[in-house]
This record gives structure tokens, sequence and C-alpha cells, in this order.
């Protein structure tokens, strides 16, 4: 399996500008979750969707910041308008629950992430 | 309440010598405890896990942990760094507390 792939890897835009990235979790994964990482506040969880349904939307910062899944295969994570503030590493992870296991204890398998720039 | 504390920022070693990386959880059930490594630039990528199995892990890469419950902690070592070994360490309690990170140096 090629892994989690997240697009784009790098991406530069000026503020008040739309932006989005992607993810392909794992085929098979029923948990895809997205996190944000700065310096400041580190691994923060924005969300998480299991079978494609938001769970838990309480990490994402304000409105301004959306997700979708559309499908087993695809998530999206939108912000706009985009400010300086939002410049960060993001990371898209998935997961599978162990039918034999309670549903925390899944590895959780990390994308390359996406290093946004806001100017 | 779930919560986890890594307890140094940045820790410094010589190449060769052991590897203590610190580690305080706070669950209200039973915990999972895992250590994630994440080289610069890159994902994060899972040396070992706890699930309520032994209490001492052993990991990827000569890593290991053992949880004590009497502590809540979930300390990760191991006996000889290597100098692939410098890179950031998560903490993780329950799959999706994240720790702040450790910082792993290690010098030749």
């Amino acid at each position: 399996d090629a892994g989690v792939i997240q697009s784009p890897r790098h991406e530069v835009t000026e503020m008040g500008q739309e932006v989005t990235l992607r993810c392909k979790p794992i085929s098979g994964h029923d948990y895809l979750f997205w996190y944000r990482q700065t310096m400041m506040r580190g691994l923060e969880l924005l969300i998480y969707f299991n079978n494609n349904v938001p769970i838990d939307d309480s990490g994402m910062p304000e409105d301004r910041f959306s997700a979708k899944m559309p499908n087993a295969s695809f998530s999206t994570l939108k912000i706009q308008p985009s400010e300086p503030r939002d410049s960060a590493v993001y990371f898209c992870a998935s997961s599978l629950v162990h039918n034999r296991g309670p549903p925390n204890t899944g590895e959780l398998f990390f994308g390359e992430g996406s290093r946004l720039t806001v100017l | 309440a779930q919560s986890v504390t890594q307890l140094d920022s940045h820790v410094s070693v010589s190449e060769g010598t052991p590897v203590l990386l610190r580690c305080n959880y706070s669950s209200s059930y039973s915990p999972s405890l895992f250590w994630y490594v994440q080289h610069p630039n890159k994902g994060l990528q899972l040396l070992l896990k706890y699930t309520s199995a032994a209490t001492l892990v052993k990991g990827i890469n000569g890593f290991e942990a053992e949880f004590k419950k009497s502590e809540t902690s979930f300390h990760l070592t191991k006996p000889s760094a290597h100098m692939s070994d410098a890179a950031e360490y998560f903490c993780v309690v329950n799959k999706l507390i994240f720790g702040t990170g450790t910082r792993l140096q290690v010098f030749p």
C-alpha cells in the first residue's frame, strides 16, 4: 500500500485566498484524522471521521475551517479565507479499528504533511 | 479526563549512551499508550504501543517503554543512542491525545 497520501506537500498563498488540502487514506481504514502542527502549539487534532462521518470537530479553530469526506478514499480540509496565523504543517492520518479491541488502540498512519504558508 | 505530559522538551545525549524520554499520563479509564517518532520534514511513525498486555513493550529500532500504573508513566528508553535516533518523539494517550514532544539530539 502507498500509505496516506497528502497533497499539496507545500503551498504558499496570500492572505484571504482559499486553501484546499487533500488526503487519501490507506485503503480499508475507517478512521481519518486531520492534525495541525506548529512550533507554538505542537500537534492539534482538528477533526476526525469514522466511516466518512465527522465524529468530533471540536478542534476546528473557527468557521473559516471546514473538512469533508465525500467517500472512503478522499478527504479535504478547506480554509476560507486564509490568514497568516494558519501557517502550519497539516497532517492527515488514518486508522483501522481492530474488531477485538476498543477503538482507541489502533495505530495512526500519518501522511507526510502539507506545509502551508500564508503571506 | 485525559492528558499527557512530556517532561522534557529537549534531551541531548552522546552516541552510544542510554536514552530516556519521560512521559506521564492521565486517563479516566485503562489507557492505551503510544510513542511516535517524527524525523525532520516527515510524518509521524509508530515506535511502539501499550494496550493492556505486557507492561514492558518493545518497539522498532531498539526502543522500549514500560507502563507503570502506580506512577502513571510510560517512559521511552534505548540502551545505546544512534545518530539516526535524532528526531522529535511524541507520547500519546488513548490514540488521540498527543504530548508536546521531546526533541532528541545525539552528539557524536
